[in-house]
């Protein structure tokens, strides 16, 4: 069975830092894309950065990277220069194996960035 | 350019009602779903559809039925609502089996 794990319920930085939320994983695909989304007050799920599993290269976007451990089946975001704007819950996700088009999703992990 | 479209946006309703909350989607995405979300439990599956005329079960079916008549919709009924059916209510879709999803606004919904 597949399963998402994020072990960090809540989360807090000081606005500027670095902070890096952890997932982990398990799927027995070979080829598979992972994600995370951004859900801030508004409820509006958001895309933050996507990466291919054969792709050894960890994805990038702008403040947003993850270090992506296929072996290690480990997908963690890393936020670069926290915005107040950042503070959101975050999910890693997943595709269901199969023919399915949908995603597991981890239980999520609330951000709060300070000033 | 709509995206995912859901309506309403929050609902309140008494133990045994029935309601259908829409969803709509103008991206031509063959894959569609129906998650609910709950405080600590991240989103979970209801139901999905792999194209017009094709449903089937995810995580937790139990109390609501779909149907996918055309591509671009694909409504969520309540039977008979329940207190434990009090939730946040997500539409998606996607375009390929493994590819993001891209989400509606979400439905609030009570029952009381």
């Amino acid at each position: 069975a597949q399963t998402v794990t994020q072990s960090q319920p809540e989360m807090s930085v000081q606005e500027a830092e670095t902070v890096t939320l952890s997932c982990t994983y398990d799927t027995s695909e070979n080829n598979y894309y992972l994600f995370w989304y951004k859900q801030p007050p508004s409820r509006q799920m958001i895309l933050v950065i996507r990466q291919e599993a054969y792709k050894q290269q960890n994805a990038t976007e702008n403040r947003f990277s993850v270090n992506f451990q296929k072996a290690a089946k480990s997908f963690s975001l890393k936020i670069s220069d926290s915005q107040l704007g950042d503070t959101a819950m975050y999910f890693c996700a997943l595709p269901y194996g199969g023919s399915q088009g949908n995603l597991i999703f981890g239980k999520g992990t609330k951000l709060s960035v300070k000033p | 350019n709509a995206g995912v479209t859901q309506t309403p946006k929050f609902q309140v309703l008494k133990t045994g009602q029935s309601m259908t909350l829409q969803c709509a989607q103008d991206m031509n995405h063959e894959y569609m779903s129906w998650y609910r979300q709950d405080p600590g439990m991240g989103l979970r599956l209801i139901h999905y559809s792999v194209g017009a005329g094709i449903t089937d079960q995810g995580e937790v079916p139990n109390g609501y039925n779909v149907s996918r008549s055309t591509t671009e919709d694909f409504p969520l009924r309540l039977l008979s609502a329940a207190p434990s059916q009090t939730s946040v209510y997500f539409c998606a879709s996607s375009f390929g089996r493994i590819t993001e999803a891209f989400f509606g606004q979400g439905t609030r919904l009570t029952v009381v």
